[in-house]
């Protein structure tokens, strides 16, 4: 069975460009999260998902971040611009339901210069 | 709200020697702990978890207690071996009627030496 699959994994931008990441979560999973992990630190949730409606954003800064789900499957993540504060590992989990275990992606890792 | 400590790092042993890896909580309601691992260029996998007070959680040969009165998860394993050199997070949720959010500590980078 094929886990959760992110694109792309290492991203390099300048600074005020766009940038999108993708993920597609493992088959039959209703539930997809992102989160975002700085060096150094454990993940925090950006956003999570039950199949196409968000149901936590609360922490996502929606001034430059959004996200889409639209078929519920597979997910982008979008910054637009980017800041160097950015610059961090943006991760996605899957799991079957909200309760059940979070299966994790490799991660993309983001660099803005 | 709910925070997670985990000892700070990185940790370096040698092969075969015991690990302990220190983490505490303090949740708003009754958590559940897990232990993830990260191995190097992979995503993190859950590695053990309990969910009520004293349970053992257990996984290639690592065991952690969920010990309520201490509010403590602490991570074990009697003889490390170099393929457990990774990066471990201790993580908590608390229920709250299907909106569960993983909430973790900061990562203890384990290096073992041959």
């Amino acid at each position: 069975e094929a886990g959760v699959v992110q694109s792309p994994r290492y991203k390099i931008i300048e600074k005020k460009q766009p940038v999108a990441f993708w993920c597609n979560p493992i088959s039959g999973h209703n539930t997809l999260y992102w989160y975002l992990q700085n060096l150094g630190q454990g993940p925090e949730l950006l956003i999570r998902y039950e199949n196409e409606e968000a149901v936590d954003d609360s922490q996502l800064p929606k001034d430059r971040f959004s996200a889409e789900r639209l078929k519920g499957v597979d997910s982008t993540l979008k910054i637009q611009p980017a800041e160097l504060g950015d610059s961090a590992v943006y991760l996605c989990a899957s799991s079957f339901e909200p309760s059940y275990e979070q299966f994790f992606g490799p991660g993309t890792r983001l660099t803005v210069l | 709200g709910n925070s997670v400590t985990q000892m700070e790092g990185p940790v370096t042993l040698s092969e075969e020697a015991f690990l302990t890896i220190n983490c505490t909580y303090t949740a708003t309601g009754y958590p559940s702990l897990f232990w993830y691992v990260q191995y190097p260029g992979e995503g993190l996998q859950l590695l053990l978890k309990a969910t009520k007070a004293d349970d053992k959680g257990s996984n290639k040969g690592f065991e952690a207690t969920y010990r309520k009165e201490t509010t403590s998860f602490h991570l074990e394993k009697g003889s490390v071996q170099v393929s457990d050199s990774a990066v471990y997070f201790c993580a908590l949720t608390v229920s709250n009627f299907g909106n569960e959010k993983l909430t973790f500590g900061t990562g203890t980078r384990l290096t073992i030496i041959p």
